[in-house]
């Protein structure tokens, strides 16, 4: 069965640091991974995927996630941290076995930027 | 650019009362979703479909129910509310010919008392 690990609560980083939000998986066949932000009251938002190509992706906000087959892993990165990153984090894989209808999500990242 | 529309943001119900939470996308997405939010559960899918007057049962279906009349709308309902149905709600719609990202609507807020 498929299934997404994100295996921290919470991160904490200091502003203008670089950030690190960690995120495995687990597939059968060539996995499609995404990264979802949710800001506080907010709805998810897509942040960027992951679908074949290079294994290092850029999304919104100067998000990037690195893609690694071989650890199964799809951790998320941020040069420079901002304040204003503080939010919550969800990696997801989309479940191929079931046809593509359904996404599994992680539990969530809270990533808190400190000024 | 709308996206997905969910109504209402906030309500409250008294125990065993009903409801029904409204969706739109104006995407033209094929899929649509009923996903609850609570803490430390992450997002769990209620309930799901691939086409207009399909609907099919995610994880966590009991005590909800969905239609599909139209494409563009997704409706959930609770037919006898119970505190445990207390969470955030969301909707949700997708193009998966494509590649399956997933578009979120705002959040319903419901309080069951």
């Amino acid at each position: 069965a498929q299934s997404v690990a994100q295996p921290e609560d919470q991160v904490n980083v200091a502003e203008g640091n670089p950030l690190t939000v960690k995120c495995t998986y687990s597939v059968s066949g060539n996995p499609y991974l995404f990264w979802y932000v949710q800001y506080p009251n907010r709805g998810l938002q897509f942040l960027l995927k992951y679908i074949t190509g290079d294994n290092l992706v850029k999304g919104s906000y100067g998000f990037e996630a690195e893609f690694n087959k071989s650890h199964t892993s799809f951790h998320l990165k941020k040069p420079s941290a901002l304040v204003s990153d503080s939010a919550l984090y969800f990696c997801a894989v989309r479940d191929m076995g079931t046809g593509g209808f359904k996404t599994i999500f992680g539990a969530g990242t809270r990533l808190f930027v400190k000024a | 650019n709308a996206g997905v529309t969910q109504t209402p943001k906030f309500r409250v119900l008294k125990t065993g009362q009903s409801m029904t939470l409204l969706c739109a996308q104006d995407m033209n997405h094929e899929y649509m979703y009923w996903y609850r939010q609570d803490p430390g559960m992450g997002l769990r899918l209620i309930h799901y479909s691939v086409g207009e007057g399909t609907t099919a049962k995610g994880e966590v279906p009991d005590g909800y129910n969905v239609s599909r009349l139209k494409k563009q709308n997704f409706l959930l309902g609770l037919e006898s509310a119970a505190p445990s149905q207390t969470s955030v709600y969301f909707c949700a719609s997708s193009y998966p010919r494509v590649d399956g990202t997933i578009y979120f609507g705002e959040g319903s807020w419901l309080t069951v008392v």
